[in-house]
């Protein structure tokens, strides 16, 4: 069974401070994506990385795939309340022909203005 | 585009009855799946389908069944509500082909049962 570990569970911060948020697993995806989950919503794809070493900016968020396309991070710099949220990381896999996703156990984030 | 769409928003169940969570998609997609989130954690399988007329388990997939006979609509029946179905429920789509991973979600169905 393929799992996915986020960590920390939950992050309280200041707006202004960065913070980086961790996605491990014991097991290889071909590839990683990151989901934002606002409260009553589902949740929204943010960036999917492909390559092992990959990394993507997406304004202030930058993402990396491990070299081993065993686990990503997700680094936020400066922090606003409008990142409040659970973020979510996924790995998929070619194999299976069913694009199933395995999500990990989630960040919550909490930014205090 | 509506994307995905789920009824009802809210539903109270009491122990026993049984009920239909409604999904529909138009961005005609072929994988489907259903969710359920509990609170503050990540997001469990229950059943996918790959195209009409096909449908597989996921990780937690006792206590409910689906049926895919169109390529839009994707409903979750819960038969005999236990407390432990207690949840929110989501669903999603992805596609056309195989490899596009990006799944497109729906509002989610906040579920509960007493």
């Amino acid at each position: 069974t393929q799992l996915l570990e986020q960590s920390p569970q939950f992050l309280s911060i200041q707006e202004g401070e960065n913070l980086t948020v961790y996605c491990n697993s014991s097991s290889v995806f071909s590839s990683l994506q990151w989901y934002r989950q606002e409260p009553g919503e589902g949740p929204v794809l943010l960036v999917t990385v492909v390559t092992g070493g990959e990394v993507k900016k997406l304004k202030r968020l930058t993402f990396q795939f491990g070299d081993a396309r065993k686990d990503s991070s997700l680094h936020i710099t400066a922090a606003q309340p409008g990142d409040t949220g659970l973020y979510l990381c996924a790995g998929g896999n070619y194999g299976g022909a069913t694009n199933k996703l395995i999500f990990g156990t989630g960040t919550l984030l909490a930014v205090q203005p | 585009n509506a994307g995905v769409t789920q009824t009802p928003k809210f539903r109270i169940l009491k122990i026993g009855q049984s009920m239909t969570l409604q999904c529909t998609q138009d961005m005609n997609h072929n994988y489907m799946y259903w969710y359920r989130q509990d609170p503050g954690m990540g997001l469990k399988l229950i059943y996918y389908s790959v195209g009409a007329g096909i449908t597989d388990k996921g990780e937690v997939p006792n206590g409910y069944n689906v049926s895919r006979s169109t390529t839009e609509d994707f409903p979750l029946r819960l038969e005999l509500a236990a407390p432990s179905q207690t949840s929110v429920y989501f669903c999603a789509s992805s596609g056309p082909g195989f490899g596009s991973y990006e799944q497109y979600f729906g509002p989610g169905t906040r579920l509960t049962v007493t």
